[in-house]
């Protein structure tokens, strides 16, 4: 079966300083990997994705950049942390092959306060 | 332009009652309709999904949903609702492009009462 895990659960940051949030998908090879912003009692806003290790799209621009060093691996990361980073953040993932119809696997997410 | 609106951000009705939660969508093309649901401070997880075939789908603990066309909707419903079934409730559209173009609506907040 198939596993996702993220970390760490929750984070509370000083504005300015650095963040890296991860996330590992297990029993799944060559998945479709996603992060996802969610501002508190807000909907799903879409931030990168990526179908192949190394490649990684942009859908906002939030100061935030991600990488995808291993096939199973997911990096979200900034180097100065923004008041409006505060939220949500939410990994996924999804079959390849891009169909329509694919459902996305959501990890339990990380809580990011930003003071 | 493709949206999806969620016009009612909170519903409460009481434990037993029967729901329906709507969902209205914009776009032109033949769209691909999810219904995720959120338990408090969790990730999301799928309740069912449309893309063809019957115009009433199916989904996890009761949920059905029913596509229309015509009246660009994907309304959610359960006949008789439990206290666990109390979330946030997210209708999403799929457009061209599969998961990398989700269009997410803004959520319907559901409160089951006893």
């Amino acid at each position: 079966a198939q596993t996702i895990h993220q970390w760490p659960v929750a984070e509370i940051k000083a504005v300015g300083s650095p963040l890296s949030l991860g996330c590992t998908i297990k029993g799944k090879s060559s998945p479709n990997l996603y992060w996802y912003w969610q501002a508190t009692g807000g909907t799903l806003q879409q931030l990168f994705y990526s179908i192949t290790v190394g490649q990684v799209e942009s859908v906002v621009q939030l100061n935030l950049s991600a990488s995808r060093p291993k096939d199973d691996q997911f990096i979200l990361s900034t180097e100065k942390l923004l008041l409006s980073h505060s939220g949500f953040y939410l990994c996924a993932w999804s079959l390849t092959g891009g169909s329509s119809a694919e459902t996305l696997y959501f990890g339990s997410g990380t809580r990011l306060t930003v003071l | 332009a493709q949206s999806v609106t969620q016009p009612d951000a909170r519903v409460t009705v009481s434990e037993g009652a029967s729901l329906q939660l709507r969902c209205k969508y914009s776009y032109s093309g033949t769209p691909y309709l999810f219904w995720y649901v959120q338990y408090p401070r969790q990730g999301l997880q799928l309740l069912l999904k449309y893309y063809s075939g019957d115009p009433v789908v199916q989904g996890v603990n009761g949920f059905e949903a029913e596509f229309s066309k015509s009246n660009s909707s994907f309304h959610l419903r359960k006949a008789s609702v439990h206290w666990s079934d109390s979330a946030v409730y997210f209708c999403v559209l799929s457009a061209q492009g599969g998961s990398a173009k989700l269009i997410f609506g803004e959520g319907t907040k559901l409160t089951v009462s006893s």
